[in-house]
């Protein structure tokens, strides 16, 4: 099945820092991308919809300029954390939808864990 | 406007007993439902999903899931848990292959005890 990988796994940060997180798709080409954040014992929340060579779409609430998004490849989403605060820890989950799914599935990364002190 | 609900934010089964995970769901368009297990610190892995067709859905691991239109309903069952099983499950509602987006239910926490 389609696999897709997220790098780093972990981090931690200090406060003031900037983070990225790249979503990968191993074998598969992702037109687009989605970016969700889970906080502890809740469910994913969607954040932004990543579409290669375009600009991400962000849901309401969620600051553009905090969480910057790049879909330069058709393989490769990176979700940049600037500024990074305490409240920013959190795990953060991407998916991808390939072109040729055709039924609403996605596939989704390991997850990266960010901790920022 | 698509929500899904899952009932039990935590369940608790005996080994070798069944499971049953509760989900219900909102939506105003034929609906695609999915169940999605994840495991500490790991993302989602597709259990089953339903699409069109039977409304009964075998997925991985022994899982199934009933689509019942009039109960807007999609519950997970296993026959017979195993000390695997522990883990996070969400159910979730897409409107069809060419959404955009998964509503995530707010999960349900299985534990299962020896």
């Amino acid at each position: 099945g389609a696999v897709v990988s997220q790098h780093p796994s972990w981090v931690i940060c200090k406060s003031g820092t900037s983070v990225k997180i790249e979503c990968r798709s191993l074998d598969f080409q992702a037109t687009t991308m989605f970016w969700y954040r889970q906080f502890p014992k809740q469910s994913l929340m969607l954040m932004a919809t990543s579409n290669e060579g375009s600009k991400a779409t962000y849901e309401q609430g969620v600051e553009k300029d905090k969480f910057l998004i790049n879909h330069a490849s058709l393989t490769l989403s990176t979700l940049t954390v600037t500024s990074a605060h305490p409240e920013d820890s959190s795990f953060y989950i991407c998916s991808a939808r390939g072109g040729n799914t055709g039924t609403g599935e996605l596939f989704f990364g390991e997850g990266s864990r960010l901790t920022v002190l | 406007a698509q929500s899904v609900t899952q009932l039990g934010s935590h369940v608790s089964v005996s080994e070798g007993a069944l499971v049953l995970l509760r989900c219900n769901y909102s939506s105003s368009v034929p609906p695609y439902l999915f169940w999605y297990v994840q495991y500490p610190n790991q993302g989602l892995q597709l259990l089953l999903k339903y699409t069109t067709g039977a409304t009964l859905v075998k997925g991985i691991n022994g899982f199934e899931a009933e689509f019942k239109k009039s109960e807007t309903s999609f519950h997970l069952t296993k026959p017979s848990a195993h000390m695997s099983d522990a883990a996070e499950y969400f159910c979730a509602v897409s409107e069809g292959s060419g959404a955009n987006n998964l509503f995530f239910g707010t999960g349900t926490r299985l534990t299962v005890i020896p």
